[in-house]
């Protein structure tokens, strides 16, 4: 059974803490991002991957790392530089860049 | 700058009728454009997708219509049905120059049995 799945479901941070959140695919794509969606408004790009050992920042990657260091996984995290982290954080996966994405099922990240 | 937008917030259809959401893009370069579906504190959910080389995309009761001289697309949904209300979001990229996808801020779609 094959999919994207995200974890934990709810994360709370407290100031000044790092925090990561986890992405696992077994679609085997190549491809994976993450973005970030707030109240009233779209998606928004934080970082992609179009290969393993290879990621792009997107249009909000200050404040946020990543890593690519195995096809199925693409870990984000939110370090305390993100001013503002309290969002929905949603990962995707695509058989190559630019092909449809898959989403997963999100994680809500909250600051104490 | 807001390059996908989805001018309605909201919208509320009878079950049975049909449901029309809109999208409009700004960049003429955008030639691949996609429709999710988004419950509540879940990821959005794939629906179904068109290219510019087509003005017209079907799948079951779902039909996507795009007209590139307007930049807009827009995704009918024939008969509405009470499982439809959920967050519709369009988004579009240049696909073949490379670009990211860039998504609408949605419309949430309400059936009233």
């Amino acid at each position: 059974d094959g999919g994207i799945t995200q974890s934990p479901k709810y994360l709370f941070r407290k100031e000044g803490q790092n925090v990561t959140l986890s992405c696992e695919q077994n679609l085997n794509h190549d491809a994976m991002y993450w973005y970030r969606q707030d109240p009233g408004q779209g998606l928004r790009l934080i970082y992609y991957s179009q290969i393993v050992n290879d990621f792009q920042k997107g249009d909000i990657a200050e404040g946020y790392s990543v890593s690519r260091e195995k096809k199925e996984s693409f870990p984000l995290t939110v370090t305390s530089a993100q001013k503002n982290p309290t969002a929905f954080y949603l990962c995707a996966s695509s058989e190559d860049y630019q092909e449809t994405q898959y989403f997963g099922p999100g994680t809500r990240l909250l600051v104490l | 700058d807001q390059q996908v937008k989805q001018n309605s917030p909201s919208l509320s259809v009878q079950e049975g009728r049909i449901s029309i959401l809109n999208c409009d893009y700004t960049n003429s370069m955008f030639d691949y454009f996609l429709w999710y579906k988004k419950y509540p504190a879940e990821g959005p959910t794939f629906l179904i997708s068109i290219s510019s080389i087509k003005d017209k995309n079907e799948d079951g009761r779902f039909t996507v219509f795009l007209n590139k001289s307007a930049k807009h697309l827009s995704l009918h949904i024939v008969p509405s049905q009470p499982g439809d209300s959920a967050v519709y979001f369009c988004a579009a990229s240049a696909k073949y120059t490379g670009n990211q996808f860039y998504f609408g801020t949605g419309t949430s779609l309400t059936v009233i049995p």
